[in-house]
Parts: structure tokens; sequence; C-alpha cells
């Protein structure tokens, strides 16, 4: 059983698009994340849900919108792409004592 | 500011040589450190956590609280080694929230 499952793994789409990627843990963890990582391979947090609630919302463009409808799951929808959107985004998982599990990653290119 | 600053961007070495990746951190609290890798196209994945002082794959890691570091060393290096290596500080409480470091990506050559 796959711990921090992503969907899609690869997303290629048009400028102006609007996409979504979906995650879910079957780990029991309360907390879940977004992070973006980019050409350079630079890891930088977006969002942060603690049992559905939003924590951290770094500074994203507001076409970045989380949704978690249970503490199972968090998506993330992306509405006007852009080509500086292109990366991989992870969303990982943890319980209390920072051990984060992270999910393969979603690579994400805008055309 | 709480901060993770890994100096080299890439470090190759032979195999059979010692490696050492650098990781300093800027933080006024207690630090939770960790270090995470990353091989080709794949997850991330947890690989030490200065709380556990364990080793593994060869790997330790420890905790200079005096120079804020948290160096990731192994005294022989192997091509299977080879990955992006990222060094993570904890921060924020029961949300357990990380900053990671940039990255270094280690290249063990035959």
């Amino acid at each position: 059983d796959t711990a921090v499952s992503q969907t899609p793994k690869y997303l290629v789409t048009q400028m102006g698009n609007d996409k979504s990627i979906k995650c879910e843990q079957n780990l029991g963890h309360d907390t879940m994340y977004w992070y973006k990582q980019d050409s350079k391979k630079f890891l930088k947090i977006m969002f942060s849900y603690n049992n559905k609630e939003l924590i951290i919302n770094e500074t994203v463009p507001n076409r970045f919108s989380p949704k978690s409808p249970d503490k199972a799951h968090l998506n993330l929808h992306i509405n006007s792409l852009e080509l500086g959107d292109s990366a991989v985004y992870f969303c990982a998982s943890s319980q209390d004592s920072y051990g984060y599990t992270f999910g393969s990653g979603t690579r994400l290119t805008v055309v | 500011a709480q901060r993770v600053t890994q100096p080299e961007k890439l470090l190759s070495v032979f195999k059979g040589a010692p490696v050492e990746l650098k990781c300093n951190y800027s933080y006024s609290g207690s630090p939770e450190l960790f270090w995470y890798v990353q091989y080709s196209r794949q997850r991330l994945q947890l690989l030490l956590r200065h709380i556990s002082r364990e080793s593994i794959k060869g790997f330790t890691a420890d905790l200079n609280k005096g120079e804020t570091s948290f160096h990731l060393k192994k005294p022989f290096a192997q091509e299977e080694d080879s990955a992006m290596y990222y060094c993570a500080l904890g921060h924020g409480g029961s949300q357990g929230n990380l900053i990671f470091g940039k990255g270094t990506k280690l290249s063990v050559k035959p």
C-alpha cells in the first residue's frame, strides 16, 4: 500500500488552463503539505494543513488553492496556469515527530 | 530567521572515498535536524534525524550546536549513493513544518 499517493504523476497542459493535483495519505497523519520543487531542485513549502485546517500559506499566487475535504486528502487546484508554474509538486504528511513521508511527485509542464 | 544552508550544489567523489555533505543552520530555538535523500526521479526519503543518532546506509550526522552544523558523512562512498541530499530544519511546534536547504547533488564516480 502506498503511504502517500499523488495523481497524476505527469501533467502537461497549456497556459491559461485550470488543473488539479490530488493527494491522499493512509498513514493517519494529522498534517499534510504541498511543496514545490523548481528546475534547480530547490524545495519550498507552499501550504500546510493540520486536521483539515490551513496552517501555513506561504507567499504563493492566489491562483493556487488547496482544499482538504478530510485529513487524509489534500488537493491542489491551480487556475490560469503560467509557464513559471512548471515544476514538480510534492505532497507530504507528518505526525508530530517531524518525520515527513513524501508522495512520488507530480511533474507539471505548462506549454 | 530560520535558515538552512548547504554550501555545495554539487559534490563529486570517487567510489571508496570519504564524503561529507555540509549543512549549517540558523535557528534561535532548539533545532530538530534531518537529512533527506532523493534518488533520480524518485520521492524524497528520510535518511537521518539527529534525535535518533542512527547510522543509515553507512551515513552519520552529528549535530554541533556550537558551529550550528549538521554535516552528513560517510567513510566510503558507493555509486548507489549518487543522489540529491537535502538538509532540513524542523520548527513551528506540533505542525512539524520543515525548512529545506537547497540541496547538494552527490555524484559518486566508479
